[in-house]
């Protein structure tokens, strides 16, 4: 079935380093997608966004890769810092459905 | 998250009760999405409203689930006759009537039924 899924459930960095999330998607329509940050009792926050004429974006210490051939997206974030700690989700918008499709999360913790 | 205002931000519920969930757009914002999220999972999209109108409740329960999103006023998500597996985190977010960009969320409703 089409899904939008992570690698690794969680994932552990020194503070300080870089850190990588990656997630795999099935839908080789898909278009347009979101990194999704969400902290413990929060709502998703927007990071960044990549479209499929992209292969590469970038914000203020994060970058988005996106890879059609193997249909992959990896967020990188630089310096990892403790106010980083949170669940990363991946998300497809189907502007076609008007809905988001969200992968099951990255947990990301930050060791000192 | 401040632009999408959801309350209340807990609810606690019997089996058999009501629960209404409201959420109110960012301003300028005309679309508005649910969704439901239980513990160490993502987000499921619940339903999609435009004001006045249901787009898309591919993701609603057949029973007793219904939204609105009236000319005035905020969105409403309703359960009718809560049931334990109703727990859940209830997200809603919010787009512009144009079209492109992503959509922003509230910090959501923490629904529990005893």
């Amino acid at each position: 079935g089409e899904s939008v899924g992570l690698h690794l459930p969680t994932l552990s960095v020194q503070e300080g380093d870089n850190s990588i999330i990656n997630c795999a998607y099935s839908n080789s329509a898909s278009d347009y997608f979101i990194w999704y940050k969400q902290e413990s009792g929060k709502g998703p926050q927007f990071i960044i966004d990549i479209r499929s004429n992209m292969d590469k974006r970038q914000g203020q210490r994060v970058t988005v890769l996106l890879n059609k051939t193997v249909k992959h997206l990896s967020l990188q974030i630089a310096a990892t810092q403790p106010g980083d700690s949170a669940v990363y989700f991946c998300a497809e918008d189907r502007r076609s459905a008007s809905k988001i499709i969200f992968g099951s999360g990255t947990r990301l913790s930050i060791r000192p | 998250n401040a632009g999408v205002m959801q309350n209340p931000r807990h609810l606690v519920r019997r089996r058999g009760q009501e629960a209404r969930l409201r959420c109110s757009p960012m301003k300028g914002h005309s679309h508005v999405y649910w969704y439901r999220q239980l513990p160490e999972e993502g987000l499921k999209f619940m339903v999609y409203l435009q004001k006045e109108n249901i787009i898309d409740e591919s993701g609603m329960p057949k029973e007793r689930f219904s939204a609105e999103f009236p000319k005035e006023g905020p969105s409403i998500l309703r359960i009718q006759q809560v049931v334990r597996g109703d727990s859940a985190a209830y997200f809603c977010a919010s787009s512009p009537p144009t079209a492109g960009g992503p959509q922003h969320f509230g910090d959501g409703t923490r629904l529990s039924i005893l």
